[in-house]
Protein backbone atom coordinates (compact mmCIF):
# COMPACT_ATOMS: atom_id res chain seq x y z
CA UNK A 1 0.00 0.00 0.00
CA UNK A 2 1.31 3.49 -0.57
CA UNK A 3 2.32 5.52 1.91
CA UNK A 4 3.85 9.21 2.40
CA UNK A 5 5.03 10.54 5.61
CA UNK A 6 6.03 14.22 6.27
CA UNK A 7 9.23 15.04 8.38
CA UNK A 8 7.93 17.98 10.82
CA UNK A 9 4.57 17.94 12.21
CA UNK A 10 5.44 21.80 12.77
CA UNK A 11 7.81 24.37 11.53
CA UNK A 12 8.83 27.95 12.88
CA UNK A 13 10.80 30.08 11.18
CA UNK A 14 11.55 34.22 11.17
CA UNK A 15 10.58 36.05 8.09
CA UNK A 16 13.33 35.90 5.37
CA UNK A 17 14.83 32.24 6.17
CA UNK A 18 15.28 29.03 3.69
CA UNK A 19 12.41 26.49 3.98
CA UNK A 20 12.71 22.83 3.26
CA UNK A 21 9.82 20.51 4.20
CA UNK A 22 10.47 16.87 3.64
CA UNK A 23 8.57 14.32 1.92
CA UNK A 24 8.95 10.57 1.43
CA UNK A 25 6.49 7.41 0.04
CA UNK A 26 6.72 4.49 -0.56
CA UNK A 27 5.55 3.12 -3.59
CA UNK A 28 7.81 0.99 -6.25
CA UNK A 29 6.54 1.87 -9.20
CA UNK A 30 6.02 5.49 -11.47
CA UNK A 31 4.01 8.21 -9.37
CA UNK A 32 2.79 11.46 -9.80
CA UNK A 33 3.90 13.63 -6.84
CA UNK A 34 1.96 16.96 -5.50
CA UNK A 35 2.62 19.84 -2.86
CA UNK A 36 -0.76 21.35 -1.86
CA UNK A 37 -1.39 24.22 0.40
CA UNK A 38 -3.91 25.10 3.07
CA UNK A 39 -4.09 28.40 4.05
CA UNK A 40 -6.29 29.21 7.09
CA UNK A 41 -9.83 29.05 6.62
CA UNK A 42 -8.92 28.38 2.68
CA UNK A 43 -9.58 24.88 0.65
CA UNK A 44 -6.85 22.80 -0.24
CA UNK A 45 -4.79 24.62 -3.15
CA UNK A 46 -2.42 22.51 -5.73
CA UNK A 47 1.29 24.24 -5.19
CA UNK A 48 3.45 22.20 -7.32
CA UNK A 49 3.22 18.49 -8.95
CA UNK A 50 5.41 16.18 -10.96
CA UNK A 51 4.56 14.16 -13.65
CA UNK A 52 7.94 13.29 -15.52
CA UNK A 53 10.95 15.26 -16.95
CA UNK A 54 13.04 17.24 -14.74
CA UNK A 55 13.27 16.13 -11.27
CA UNK A 56 13.39 20.13 -10.18
CA UNK A 57 9.72 21.24 -10.33
CA UNK A 58 8.84 25.14 -9.64
CA UNK A 59 5.53 26.26 -8.47
CA UNK A 60 3.35 29.35 -8.01
CA UNK A 61 4.53 31.68 -4.70
CA UNK A 62 7.89 30.77 -5.23
CA UNK A 63 8.42 27.15 -4.01
CA UNK A 64 9.75 24.69 -5.98
CA UNK A 65 10.58 20.41 -5.50
CA UNK A 66 12.79 17.99 -6.00
CA UNK A 67 12.05 14.30 -6.86
CA UNK A 68 15.24 11.50 -5.82
CA UNK A 69 13.30 8.68 -7.12
CA UNK A 70 16.57 6.95 -5.43
CA UNK A 71 15.34 8.59 -2.61
CA UNK A 72 11.91 8.47 -2.46
CA UNK A 73 11.67 11.69 -1.63
CA UNK A 74 9.84 14.72 -3.39
CA UNK A 75 11.43 17.79 -0.90
CA UNK A 76 9.54 21.04 -1.04
CA UNK A 77 11.69 24.28 -0.76
CA UNK A 78 11.63 28.13 -0.86
CA UNK A 79 14.47 30.49 -0.06
CA UNK A 80 12.96 33.20 1.67
CA UNK A 81 9.68 32.27 3.57
CA UNK A 82 6.73 35.47 4.06
CA UNK A 83 4.49 35.61 6.95
CA UNK A 84 1.51 34.89 4.58
CA UNK A 85 3.39 31.58 3.98
CA UNK A 86 1.97 30.60 7.43
CA UNK A 87 -0.33 27.60 6.55
CA UNK A 88 -0.46 23.60 6.40
CA UNK A 89 1.52 21.72 3.67
CA UNK A 90 0.41 18.49 2.04
CA UNK A 91 2.59 16.25 0.02
CA UNK A 92 0.56 13.58 -1.71
CA UNK A 93 1.62 10.93 -3.83
CA UNK A 94 -0.34 9.60 -6.77
CA UNK A 95 0.33 5.91 -8.79
CA UNK A 96 1.06 7.36 -12.58
CA UNK A 97 -1.53 4.49 -14.16
CA UNK A 98 -4.06 5.41 -11.48
CA UNK A 99 -6.51 8.45 -11.37
CA UNK A 100 -8.26 7.68 -8.11
CA UNK A 101 -7.01 8.49 -4.83
CA UNK A 102 -4.39 10.30 -4.16
CA UNK A 103 -2.32 9.98 -0.82
CA UNK A 104 -2.01 12.64 0.91
CA UNK A 105 0.81 12.86 3.86
CA UNK A 106 -0.14 14.06 7.52
CA UNK A 107 0.93 17.53 6.73
CA UNK A 108 3.55 20.32 8.63
CA UNK A 109 2.06 23.53 9.90
CA UNK A 110 4.76 26.58 9.00
CA UNK A 111 4.54 29.35 11.42
CA UNK A 112 5.87 32.41 9.81
CA UNK A 113 6.76 35.30 12.43
CA UNK A 114 7.10 38.32 10.94
CA UNK B 1 -15.93 31.36 -9.20
CA UNK B 2 -16.17 27.90 -11.19
CA UNK B 3 -14.63 26.03 -8.44
CA UNK B 4 -15.67 23.05 -6.80
CA UNK B 5 -18.79 23.67 -4.05
CA UNK B 6 -19.64 22.29 -1.36
CA UNK B 7 -22.54 22.02 0.88
CA UNK B 8 -23.61 23.10 3.70
CA UNK B 9 -20.10 24.45 4.71
CA UNK B 10 -21.01 23.55 8.37
CA UNK B 11 -23.76 21.11 9.73
CA UNK B 12 -23.66 20.82 13.73
CA UNK B 13 -26.18 17.45 14.38
CA UNK B 14 -26.86 15.01 17.21
CA UNK B 15 -25.28 11.44 17.34
CA UNK B 16 -27.85 8.86 15.43
CA UNK B 17 -29.25 11.40 12.73
CA UNK B 18 -28.81 11.13 9.20
CA UNK B 19 -26.70 13.89 7.29
CA UNK B 20 -26.22 14.34 3.49
CA UNK B 21 -23.80 16.72 1.85
CA UNK B 22 -23.86 17.66 -1.64
CA UNK B 23 -20.64 18.36 -4.04
CA UNK B 24 -20.87 20.15 -7.46
CA UNK B 25 -17.84 19.52 -9.14
CA UNK B 26 -15.98 21.87 -11.75
CA UNK B 27 -18.06 21.98 -14.80
CA UNK B 28 -17.24 18.89 -17.22
CA UNK B 29 -14.75 17.59 -15.18
CA UNK B 30 -16.18 13.88 -15.23
CA UNK B 31 -13.75 12.30 -11.60
CA UNK B 32 -15.10 13.38 -8.43
CA UNK B 33 -13.53 12.13 -5.30
CA UNK B 34 -14.84 12.37 -1.37
CA UNK B 35 -12.40 12.51 0.94
CA UNK B 36 -12.26 13.04 5.02
CA UNK B 37 -10.41 15.09 6.97
CA UNK B 38 -9.38 14.93 10.68
CA UNK B 39 -7.63 17.70 13.07
CA UNK B 40 -4.09 17.15 12.41
CA UNK B 41 -4.05 14.74 9.74
CA UNK B 42 -4.20 14.86 5.64
CA UNK B 43 -6.80 14.47 3.49
CA UNK B 44 -8.08 10.32 3.38
CA UNK B 45 -9.44 8.75 0.55
CA UNK B 46 -13.47 7.41 0.54
CA UNK B 47 -14.54 6.74 -2.53
CA UNK B 48 -14.28 7.83 -6.40
CA UNK B 49 -16.58 8.36 -9.13
CA UNK B 50 -16.17 8.23 -12.88
CA UNK B 51 -19.41 9.68 -14.55
CA UNK B 52 -21.65 8.42 -12.27
CA UNK B 53 -20.11 5.15 -11.70
CA UNK B 54 -18.41 4.40 -8.47
CA UNK B 55 -15.31 2.93 -9.13
CA UNK B 56 -13.69 2.67 -5.85
CA UNK B 57 -14.48 2.79 -2.15
CA UNK B 58 -12.42 3.13 0.79
CA UNK B 59 -12.57 0.46 3.45
CA UNK B 60 -13.14 3.87 5.60
CA UNK B 61 -16.53 3.78 3.89
CA UNK B 62 -18.40 1.87 6.31
CA UNK B 63 -22.15 0.64 6.01
CA UNK B 64 -23.24 3.81 7.30
CA UNK B 65 -21.93 5.82 4.43
CA UNK B 66 -23.00 5.85 0.88
CA UNK B 67 -22.36 8.17 -1.63
CA UNK B 68 -24.07 8.83 -4.95
CA UNK B 69 -23.47 10.84 -8.44
CA UNK B 70 -26.74 9.77 -10.30
CA UNK B 71 -26.61 12.09 -13.26
CA UNK B 72 -22.49 12.36 -13.92
CA UNK B 73 -22.55 15.91 -12.47
CA UNK B 74 -23.23 16.82 -8.39
CA UNK B 75 -22.58 14.17 -6.13
CA UNK B 76 -24.27 13.26 -2.23
CA UNK B 77 -22.82 11.91 0.43
CA UNK B 78 -24.49 10.51 3.30
CA UNK B 79 -24.07 9.49 6.40
CA UNK B 80 -26.53 7.61 8.69
CA UNK B 81 -26.94 7.06 12.33
CA UNK B 82 -23.92 9.64 12.95
CA UNK B 83 -21.42 8.37 15.10
CA UNK B 84 -18.80 10.81 17.21
CA UNK B 85 -15.99 9.74 15.62
CA UNK B 86 -17.42 10.83 12.54
CA UNK B 87 -16.87 14.31 13.27
CA UNK B 88 -14.34 15.83 10.75
CA UNK B 89 -13.97 17.76 7.51
CA UNK B 90 -15.63 15.92 4.55
CA UNK B 91 -13.99 17.26 1.04
CA UNK B 92 -14.95 17.25 -2.52
CA UNK B 93 -12.68 17.03 -5.18
CA UNK B 94 -12.55 16.62 -9.11
CA UNK B 95 -10.39 16.41 -12.35
CA UNK B 96 -10.92 16.01 -15.63
CA UNK B 97 -10.82 12.70 -17.08
CA UNK B 98 -8.57 13.81 -20.31
CA UNK B 99 -5.15 13.36 -19.14
CA UNK B 100 -2.96 13.10 -15.99
CA UNK B 101 -4.31 15.94 -14.12
CA UNK B 102 -4.25 16.79 -10.73
CA UNK B 103 -7.28 17.19 -8.58
CA UNK B 104 -9.26 20.37 -7.47
CA UNK B 105 -10.51 20.94 -4.10
CA UNK B 106 -13.77 22.51 -2.55
CA UNK B 107 -13.62 24.16 1.07
CA UNK B 108 -15.21 21.12 2.46
CA UNK B 109 -18.09 20.40 4.68
CA UNK B 110 -17.28 20.27 8.57
CA UNK B 111 -18.99 18.04 10.45
CA UNK B 112 -19.64 18.12 14.21
CA UNK B 113 -21.67 15.65 16.29
CA UNK B 114 -23.20 16.62 19.20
Amino acid sequence: AQSVSQHNHHVILSEAASLELGCNYSYGGTVNLFWYVQYPGQHLQLLLKYFSGDPLVKGIKGFEAEFIKSKFSFNLRKPSVQWSDTAEYFCAVRRETSYDKVIFGPGTSLSVIP
Amino acid sequence: DTGVSQNPRHKITKRGQNVTFRCDPISEHNRLYWYRQTLGQGPEFLTYFQNEAQLEKSRLLSDRFSAERPKGSFSTLEIQRTEQGDSAMYLCASSPQTGNQPQHFGDGTRLSIL
